[in-house]
């Protein structure tokens, strides 16, 4: 079946850098675009990023830009998410999210979510 | 970035109907038909249950419908069951911020 698997969450000092990485399973993972969307308990759903299939259009949310860097490996039917300069603000679950129609902002299906907790 | 206005909370006896809203401005909601809507029960990955306004994706139960009129979203859930409690989130793309914005979260409870 259609799946999409986190890992690479953990707790991580102000300033500091982790790398997330989602497998997808069950689909021709280079004929769809991908998203990272992270959720607070706070802020709610917040999107992150999104990347088409060939990796050659990519968009941030103002607040990541600069810090964030989404990328993805057909080959390895993986989506990668490298968090730089990471603050506080940065804590959530971070899903990631296949596009259900391009366009219209729908994902499905969600990742079951990495924690990602910034604090000294 | 803004978030899309939902009620805090919203609740239901078995077999009743409930409808959520979701209020947004003429920059979101009102400007354009990409309204998603997600349920999510607890510790678990948001589902989408609606996109394009109303149109459900195979699999999805005919009890949830969605609509819109002028600014505000609208989610039904028709003959209400304990399955459905839970807390559904809409979206919608936003000119202002140029991509997707979500909205505050309801939770739903069945009596």
């Amino acid at each position: 079946q259609v799946q999409l698997v986190e890992s690479g969450g953990g707790l991580v000092k102000p300033g500091g850098s982790l790398r997330l990485s989602c497998a997808a399973s069950g689909f021709t993972f280079s004929d769809y675009y991908m998203n990272w969307i992270r959720q607070t308990p706070g802020k709610g759903l917040e999107w992150v990023a999104y990347i088409n299939s060939n990796g050659g259009t990519i968009y941030y949310a103002d607040s990541v830009k600069g810090r964030f860097t989404i990328s993805r490996d057909n080959a390895k039917n993986s989506l990668y998410l490298q968090m730089t300069s990471l603050r506080a603000e940065d804590t959530a679950v971070y899903y990631c999210a296949r596009d259900w129609r391009y366009g219209s902002g729908s994902y499905s299906p969600w990742g079951q979510g990495t924690l990602v907790t910034v604090s000294s | 970035q803004s978030a899309l206005t939902q009620p805090a909370s919203v609740s239901g006896s078995p077999g009743q109907s409930i409808t959520i809203s979701c209020t947004g401005t003429s920059s979101d909601v009102g400007g354009y038909n990409y309204v998603s809507w997600y349920q999510q029960h607890p510790g678990k990955a948001p589902k989408l249950m609606i996109y394009d306004v109303s149109t459900r994706p195979s699999g999805i139960s005919n009890r949830f419908s969605g609509s819109k009129s002028v600014n505000t979203a609208s989610l039904t859930i028709s003959g209400l069951q304990a399955e459905d409690e839970a807390d559904y989130y809409c979206s919608s793309y936003s000119s202002r911020s140029t991509h997707y914005i979500f909205g505050t979260g309801t939770t739903v409870t069945v009596l």
